[in-house]
C-alpha cells in the first residue's frame, strides 16, 4: 500500500472559497512535499515541510504537519479558477532516497 | 533555460516492441527518477539513479530498463516483458542524491499507448 494518501479524492468549490486537502502517511518521514499537476502535464513543486516543522506558508498556500497523527493538510485560500488541478502529497521513507506519492485530490474551482 | 525535457510527447508501441523514452536535464542535478502514472492515480516509482553509472529499482521495475551513462541523461526502455505499458511516464530530477530536504523537478511527460 502507498505511503501517502490524500483526502478527499475530489473537491469542487466556487472561486474565492478556500480549499483544504489532507494527506495521511504510515511511517516516519524526513519531509513531506506537496505538488500540483495540471491535466496531462508534469508535476510542479509547491511546498516542502520538514518533520520538525508544524506549519509553512507560501503565498496563498498554507501547509500543516502533525507527525503524531502522521497527517498533513494543504489549504489554498481565496481560490481561483486557475487553481483547478490535481494535488499530490509526497513523502520519503525515513533514511531512504525514494518518494511516495498519493493518488491525489482533484480540485475543481468554478468561476 | 534550465529544465527537464522528455521526448517524445506521445509514443505508440506495437505488441512485442521495445521502446525508449528520453529524459534530459540541464539542471546539473545528481539524482534522476522515472515514474509511471495510470489514469486517476498517483505516481509509482520505476527506477532511480543517484549518480552516473548507478541506478536502483523502484517499486515497479519489472519490464523496464534504464541506463545512466551521462549526468544529464536517464533514458527508460519499456521492454516487451512489460505486460501493460500504456500509461503516462514522468521523469524527474533532484539536486540532492540523498533525497533529503529537496524538491523534485518534473519533465512534461510521455504518454505511451500500446496498439
Amino acid at each position: 500500500s502507498q505511503q501517502g494518501e490524500e483526502d478527499p479524492q475530489a473537491l469542487s468549490i466556487q472561486e474565492g472559497e478556500n480549499a483544504t486537502m489532507n494527506c495521511s502517511y504510515k511511517t516516519s518521514i524526513n519531509n513531506l512535499q506537496w505538488y500540483r499537476q495540471n491535466s496531462g502535464r508534469g508535476l510542479v513543486h509547491l511546498i516542502l515541510i520538514r518533520s520538525n516543522e508544524r506549519e509553512k506558508h507560501s503565498g496563498r498556500l498554507r501547509v500543516t504537519l502533525d507527525t503524531s497523527k502522521k497527517s498533513s493538510s494543504l489549504l489554498i485560500t481565496a481560490s481561483r479558477a486557475a487553481d483547478t488541478a490535481s494535488y499530490f502529497c509526497a513523502t520519503d521513507l525515513y533514511n531512504f532516497n525514494k518518494f511516495y506519492f498519493g493518488s491525489g485530490t482533484k480540485l475543481n474551482v468554478k468561476p | 533555460d534550465g529544465g527537464i525535457t522528455q521526448s517524445p510527447k506521445y509514443l505508440f508501441r506495437k505488441e512485442g516492441q521495445n521502446v525508449t523514452l528520453s529524459c534530459e536535464q540541464n539542471l546539473n542535478h545528481d539524482a534522476m527518477y522515472w515514474y509511471r502514472q495510470d489514469p486517476g492515480q498517483g505516481l509509482r516509482l520505476i527506477y532511480y539513479s543517484q549518480i552516473v553509472n548507478d541506478f536502483q529499482k523502484g517499486d515497479i521495475a519489472e519490464g523496464y530498463s534504464v541506463s545512466r551513462e551521462k549526468k544529464e541523461s536517464f533514458p527508460l526502455t519499456v521492454t516487451s516483458a512489460q505486460k501493460n505499458p500504456t500509461a503516462f511516464y514522468l521523469c524527474a530530477s533532484s539536486i540532492d542524491p540523498r533525497g533529503l530536504y529537496n524538491e523534485q523537478f518534473f519533465g512534461p511527460g510521455t504518454r505511451l499507448t500500446v496498439l
